[in-house]
């Protein structure tokens, strides 16, 4: 099976404007998580979309959405970027139901904001 | 709330030397736990987890780590370490009271293995 794909793999915006990050998960996949890594705040959790319901949001602002799609897909949206936006966003997906499945990562988007 | 602590930022090693990883959470309410690997310009690659049953969980790449539980550790061990194996390791928890699969990382540790 293919892995978790991301798409774009690096993106450079800058102040003000917007960015959608997309996602595709393993085929049968029915979980996505999105997370940010940073030097400064480590991993961190965005939101979590399991059969395009989302379960769980972390403490991010408003700017930071995302959603899932019919066929599993997720796109995250950051509107507004400010530089502390600039990041490693990581998508995982899981079979589901069980908790206990291993989250499988996708190498990431590395955004830059100017 | 649930936190995870790696309080070694970079651990240094000779090559074929065994080596520990440290992993403290914080709370005593039911966890799964989990070590991810990360390499340079990678996303992260399970090594092992611990969902139940034995507290000696056996991962890939010769990783192995114990659940203690009076002690909320999940150290990470490896009795001999390659060069291949420089990267950074994170420890991460699931809280079985949460229905999403939101994983809580440490901040992880810097793996340097040195010929």
């Amino acid at each position: 099976k293919a892995g978790v794909t991301q798409t774009p793999r690096y993106l450079i915006k800058t102040r003000g404007q917007q960015v959608t990050l997309s996602c595709s998960p393993i085929s049968g996949h029915r979980s996505v998580s999105w997370y940010q890594q940073t030097p400064g705040q480590g991993l961190q959790f965005l939101f979590e979309y399991f059969s395009e319901t989302q379960r769980n949001k972390g403490n991010f602002p408003g700017r930071f959405s995302g959603r899932q799609f019919s066929n599993s897909r997720s796109e995250m949206n950051v509107s507004t970027l400010e530089l502390g936006d600039s990041a490693l966003y990581l998508c995982a997906s899981s079979q589901g139901p069980s908790k206990g499945e291993t989250q499988y990562f996708g190498p990431g988007t590395r955004l830059l904001v100017l | 709330a649930q936190s995870v602590t790696q309080l070694d930022s970079q651990v240094p090693v000779f090559e074929e030397a065994p080596v520990e990883l440290r992993c403290n959470y914080s709370s005593s309410v039911s966890v799964y736990l989990f070590w991810y690997v990360q390499y340079p310009n990678q996303g992260l690659q399970l090594l092992l987890k611990y969902l139940s049953g034995s507290t000696l969980v056996k991962g890939i790449n010769g990783f192995e780590a114990e659940f203690n539980k009076s002690q909320t550790s999940f150290h990470l061990r490896k009795p001999s370490v390659h060069i291949s194996d420089t990267a950074e390791y994170f420890c991460a928890v699931s809280d079985l009271g949460d229905s999403s699969y939101k994983l809580i990382f440490g901040s992880g540790t810097r793996l340097l293995v040195r010929p």
